[in-house]
């Protein structure tokens, strides 16, 4: 079954207005979460790594004041897209891993695919 | 610079067949490596991986090769049925470090 969580799955928005992206684990305590981005016909893009209690790690050329990142808890990350602009549509996907297990692969959520008006 | 690649936009393969995806590295310092499914709109599902020690890990259909002095992985999938049809990533990882390089991806298509 699923282990990552991800919601909304669709959303469509307005130039200008933000949306929020929530990425939760079920059943485990993830410390770390990762936002990926992913563009027609191209790879998972790392755009940050979301770290509970401390701040999150961006990727070069990913605008930390355009995209939020919030840890708050061992089980929730947010992305933030703020101002949204028509570029910034795209598939947002964020992943974990279990804890302990070294090397255990990432489990993704289903991702959101954000349009922007 | 790409570290991880994965030559093969799209593979087309009969059902019943053996389907070889193929992906090509750079950075001999990797250590393990991970083959990933995605479908449309789907995030990507975890499907086997290898870790630099070994040359070979098979879990059911599905047998990932590493040739390291080629520094070059495989991913065989035989037979080959219609929901294998999806996009497979390769992506490479260093030790206890979360960060995944991702190759391109390439999209596999069964024919029935």
């Amino acid at each position: 079954g699923a282990v990552v969580s991800q919601h909304p799955s669709r959303v469509i928005c307005k130039s200008g207005t933000s949306v929020k992206i929530e990425c939760r684990s079920l059943d485990f305590q993830a410390t770390t979460m990762f936002w990926y981005r992913q563009f027609p016909k191209q790879s998972l893009m790392l755009m940050a790594t979301s770290n509970e209690g401390s701040k999150a790690t961006y990727e070069q050329g990913v605008e930390k004041d355009k995209f939020l990142i919030n840890h708050a808890s061992l089980t929730l990350s947010t992305l933030t897209v703020t101002s949204a602009h028509p570029e910034d549509s795209s598939f947002y996907i964020c992943s974990a891993r279990l804890p302990g297990v070294e090397n255990s692969p990432l489990h993704f959520g289903n991702g959101t695919r954000l349009t922007v008006t | 610079d790409q570290q991880v690649k994965q030559n093969s936009p799209s593979l087309s393969v009969q059902e019943g067949r053996i389907s070889i995806l193929n992906c090509d590295y750079t950075n001999s310092m990797f250590d393990y490596f991970l083959w990933y499914k995605k479908y449309p709109a789907e995030g990507p599902t975890f499907l086997i991986s290898i870790s630099s020690i070994k040359d070979k890990n098979e879990d059911g259909r599905f047998t990932v090769f590493l040739n390291k002095s080629a520094k070059h992985l495989s991913l065989h999938i035989v037979p080959s049925q219609p929901g294998d049809s999806a996009v497979y990533f390769c992506a490479a990882g260093l030790g206890s470090n979360y960060q995944l390089i991702w190759g391109a991806g390439t999209k596999l298509i069964i024919k029935p």
